[in-house]
């Protein structure tokens, strides 16, 4: 699988977009991009994932650029709760192994 | 909205004991997986099960640790004889297909 990279931490202020990169430049064609995470140690919460096209769900939208080698994660309008560590994970298919970085510490500010 | 549960929430063991991690995966999933996270660190893949066999393990995953699906609904991990170093967090996950995997809220496992 391809390796991520991610800044370790970010602010947003509460009400506000939160955009999170990755670069994932070594990215294969069979390999999607999956975006999780955890809050406190919790378990992992899955957000979205998307192969070529942007993507939107109601928690979040994945922006992959046309190179596929970065994409960005939209939280449209940060709260307190979204407070989290978020991973950036590209995986194959067929790979049972989502394999976890050290994700950027996202800190929403009142 | 369906869910993994995990029990118990918390265990603590004495080192050299076996443990058994409980896990009810989401219930029309056909894939099945441990993870643990050491505190402070990143999350780590142990084992994939399917069809009632292992289908890939990491490194970490070694002959102490073995998974079981008894039942229709169940699904274990066991750990033979504890050491210190086993205390993590152990989540579950499962997935429908080899794609989204959903995880559950965890198992903090303390071995003394």
């Amino acid at each position: 699988d391809a390796k991520t990279t991610q800044p370790p931490s970010m602010d947003c202020a509460e009400g506000r977009a939160a955009n999170l990169p990755c670069n994932h430049s070594t990215i294969s064609g069979n390999e999607y991009v999956y975006w999780y995470r955890q809050i406190h140690s919790q378990g992992p919460q899955y957000i979205i994932h998307g192969l070529k096209n942007n993507e939107t769900n109601e928690m979040a939208s994945l922006i992959i650029t046309e190179d596929r080698k970065s994409s960005t994660l939209i939280l449209p309008h940060a709260t307190l709760r979204d407070t989290a560590v978020y991973y950036c994970i590209v995986r194959a298919y067929n790979n049972n192994d989502m394999r976890f970085g050290a994700g950027t510490r996202l800190t929403v500010k009142p | 909205e369906p869910e993994v549960t995990q029990t118990p929430s918390h265990q603590v063991t004495q080192m050299g004991q076996e443990v058994i991690l409980r896990c009810v995966p989401i219930s029309n999933h056909l894939y099945f997986y441990w993870y643990r996270q050491i505190l402070g660190q990143k999350v780590e893949f142990l084992v994939s099960f399917y069809n009632n066999e292992i289908s890939e393990k990491s490194e970490i995953f070694d002959d102490q640790f073995s998974v079981e699906r008894p039942d229709g609904s169940n699904f274990t991990l066991k750990i033979r004889s504890t050491k210190l170093e086993d205390s993590a967090m152990y989540f579950c996950a499962s997935s429908s297909v080899q794609e989204t995997q959903y995880f559950g809220p965890g198992t903090r496992l303390l071995v003394l």
